[in-house]
C-alpha cells in the first residue's frame, strides 16, 4: 500500500513571494490533515478536512494561508504571502476514520520550506 | 487547554543500556496518547498508542502505560540499538474532539555503538 505523498520535497522562496504544497493521502482515507513543523518543536495542526469538508481550522492563519480538497482526495495548502516566520516543514497526514481522537494518523515525508 | 510536555534531550546512550523517555501531560476527560517515533530522512510513524487508562502499548520492544493517577505516558525500552536513533514525540488525542493530535517538543536519541 502507497503512503502518504507530497510534494515538493524542499523549497527556498523569498519573503512575500507565494508558494503551494501537495498531499495525496492513502488510498480510502476520509480524513487529511496539515500540520506545521517548527525547527525544535513538534506539529501543530493548520487544518483539517474530512472528505472535502473543513473539521478543523482554528490554528490557521487565514490572511495567509489557504487549503482546498477537492473531491476529497488530494489536498493544497498555499502560503501568499510568505514570512519569515513560516519557515518549517509542513506534514500532511491521513487516518482511514472519521477522525476521531484515536485514531491512527499516518504522515507523508513533509516538505521543507525555507522563507529567505 | 490541552498539552504535552517531554524530557528534553538530546538522550545520548550506549548500546543495550536502558531508555525511558519522560512524558507528561494536561487534558479534560480522557485522551488517546501516542508515541511517534521519526528516523532520519524519514516521516513521522505510528510507534505505539493507548486509548484509556492503565492500558500498556508496546512496539518492537518499546512501552509505554498510560498512568491517568500521574498524567504520564513515559516511553521505555530494555535495550536499545544503534538503530533506534531518532526523534520521539508523545502526543495526545481526543476522542471527543476533532481528529488533531498535539504533540510534545519531541526528544532527540542517538545510541552509540
Amino acid at each position: 500500500e502507497a503512503g502518504v505523498a507530497q510534494s515538493p520535497r524542499y523549497k527556498i522562496i523569498e519573503k512575500r513571494q507565494s508558494v503551494a504544497f501537495w498531499c495525496n493521502p492513502i488510498s480510502g482515507h476520509a480524513t487529511l490533515y496539515w500540520y506545521q513543523q517548527i525547527l525544535g518543536q513538534g506539529p501543530k495542526l493548520l487544518i483539517q478536512f474530512q472528505n472535502n469538508g473543513v473539521v478543523d481550522d482554528s490554528q490557521l492563519p487565514k490572511d495567509r494561508f489557504s487549503a482546498e480538497r477537492l473531491k476529497g482526495v488530494d489536498s493544497t495548502l498555499k502560503i501568499q504571502p510568505a514570512k519569515l516566520e513560516d519557515s518549517a516543514v509542513y506534514l500532511c497526514a491521513s487516518s482511514p476514520l472519521g477522525g476521531g481522537g484515536t485514531d491512527t494518523q499516518y504522515f507523508g515525508p513533509g516538505t521543507r520550506l525555507t522563507v529567505l | 487547554g490541552n498539552s504535552v510536555t517531554q524530557m528534553e534531550g538530546p538522550v545520548t546512550l550506549s548500546e543495550e543500556a536502558f531508555l525511558t523517555i519522560n512524558c507528561t501531560y494536561t487534558a479534560t476527560g480522557y485522551p488517546s496518547l501516542f508515541w511517534y517515533v521519526q528516523y532520519p530522512g524519514e516521516g513521522l510513524q505510528l510507534l505505539l498508542k493507548a486509548t484509556k487508562a492503565d492500558d500498556k502499548g508496546s512496539n518492537k520492544g518499546f512501552e509505554a502505560t498510560y498512568r491517568k493517577e500521574t498524567t504520564s505516558f513515559h516511553l521505555e525500552k530494555g535495550s536499545v540499538q544503534v538503530s533506534d536513533s531518532a526523534v520521539y514525540f508523545c502526543a495526545l488525542g481526543r476522542s471527543s474532539n476533532t481528529g488533531k493530535l498535539i504533540f510534545g517538543q519531541g526528544t532527540t536519541l542517538q545510541v552509540k555503538p
